[in-house]
């Protein structure tokens, strides 16, 4: 059964860049049915969709942070990753990955991981 | 962006009472609606999606109805297993947004 696990520090200074890694396991993320996607949620908040990637690339982001985030996909290891710079307090936010099925009749995000809590403070 | 407000943002109820959460969109999104569950301290999880459609192990008390911008998650006879919050999501266009959540609490 896949799962997805989120890894990376937990603490982020502020202007410093946020770096996070999502491993897929129990099945292939070379998949041409979905694409693997970022979503953070505030403390006490709601959730906000940062981006999503296909295996061969092809990432597309939320257009307001847009000139912030990088996000890349490495099939060999079967994982992909988020990089959000600049970062601020207002980056604070537990950090989930997600499988994104996307189809001409809907998109989901259909299966998370459990979430990695970034602080970002010095 | 597309905004989606979700009513009420909390409400209380018993085991067995039926609840009706309601979310719409400041434009329309077809059917293009998603539903999830979030337990503290745990990643959501997808309930219904497209508006309508069961996502698969989802028990059947759990159900979507609307189209264009007015949509309802309705839970036929609440259990306990169902005090949570609950997010809508629209897919209908980039980027895709979040309901700000409707908390069910016990009564």
């Amino acid at each position: 059964q896949l799962q997805l696990q989120e890894s990376g520090p937990g603490l982020v200074k502020p202007s410093e860049t946020l770096s996070l890694t999502c491993t897929v396991s129990g099945g292939s993320i070379s998949s041409d049915d979905y694409y693997w996607g970022w979503i953070r949620q505030p403390p006490g908040k709601g959730l906000e969709w940062i981006g999503s990637i296909y295996y061969r690339g092809s990432p597309y982001y939320r257009p307001s942070l847009k000139s912030r985030v990088t996000m890349s996909v490495d099939p060999s290891k079967n994982q992909f990753s988020l990089n959000l710079s600049s970062v601020t307090a207002a980056d604070t936010a537990v950090y989930y990955c997600a499988r994104h099925a996307r189809r001409h009749a809907y998109s989901t995000f259909d299966l998370w991981g459990q979430g990695s809590l970034v602080s970002v403070s010095s | 962006d597309i905004q989606m407000t979700q009513s009420p943002s909390s409400l209380s109820a018993s085991v067995g009472d039926r609840v009706t959460i309601t979310c719409r969109a400041s434009q329309s999104i077809n059917s293009y609606l998603n539903w999830y569950q979030q337990k503290p301290g745990k990643a959501p999880k997808l309930l219904i999606y497209t508006a309508s459609s069961l996502q698969s192990g989802v028990p059947l008390r759990f159900s979507g109805s609307g189209s264009g911008t007015d949509f309802t998650l309705t839970i036929s006879s609440l259990q306990p297993e169902d005090f949570a919050t609950y997010y809508c999501q629209q897919s209908d266009s980039t980027p895709e947004t979040f309901g700000q959540g409707t908390k069910v609490e016990i009564k």
